[in-house]
């Protein structure tokens, strides 16, 4: 069965500093990739996605991702966080032939202090 | 546009009881997937309903089911709830079964006391 693993459970960091969020999976075959978010009190919501082609993705907010296939990592990453990015950020893997189903990371807590 | 609705949004119930949970799919989306959030944890797939039948389903026992509707909305039944079955049950819905992506309801905290 496949696994997703993040690295950090929690990140604490000053606004304009930069983010790097580490998911790390275990699976043979293709894949599609998300990152998701949870602002405190929202629903999850798609911040990037990888499926095919560039493997260096940009999603919403000033985040992207790099699906490195060798290294079966998919790093989330930010320049210059807001104390507005403080939430919760979850890596998930699709393999492709698994339809819809998704297999979420535990999520990295991130807290930006203003 | 409506996005994902789910019902109740909280709910407390006994050991021993049933419970029936909601969701509303993203208009236009057919396919509707349910995740259980257990506290500090990520979302783990329950399972997933596409033309009325269940097509995938993760590690859970039966006391876990479903249904779907032709309006392609969506319940979640537990039987016989266990303390440990506390979490918050997500509904996701999507367009098609073949990986497309999924968007998120609010959720339903479910305690169970």
């Amino acid at each position: 069965a496949q696994s997703v693993s993040q690295h950090n459970h929690h990140v604490i960091l000053s606004e304009a500093a930069s983010l790097e969020l580490g998911c790390n999976y275990s699976y043979g075959g293709t894949v599609n990739l998300f990152w998701y978010v949870q602002y405190p009190g929202q629903h999850l919501q798609l911040l990037l996605k990888y499926f095919s082609g560039d493997p260096l993705v940009k999603g919403i907010k000033g985040f992207e991702a790099e699906f490195i296939k060798s290294k079966f990592s998919f790093n989330l990453r930010k320049p210059s966080v807001q104390w507005s990015d403080t939430a919760e950020y979850f890596c998930a893997v699709n393999p492709k032939a698994a339809g819809n189903k998704l297999t979420f990371g535990g999520g990295t807590r991130v807290l930006v202090k203003p | 546009d409506a996005g994902v609705t789910q019902s109740p949004t909280h709910l407390i119930k006994t050991r021993g009881q049933q419970v029936t949970l909601r969701c509303s799919p993203k208009s236009g989306h057919d396919t509707v997937s349910w995740y259980q959030q257990a506290l500090g944890q990520g979302p783990q797939f329950i399972f997933q309903y596409y033309e009325e039948e269940e097509r995938q389903r993760g590690n859970f026992p039966d006391r876990f089911s479903g249904h779907q509707f032709p309006n392609y909305s969506s319940e979640l039944n537990v039987n016989a709830l266990l303390l440990g079955d506390s979490a918050l049950y997500l509904c996701a819905s999507s367009l098609g079964t073949g990986g497309a992506e999924a968007f998120f309801g609010q959720g339903t905290r479910l305690t169970v006391v």
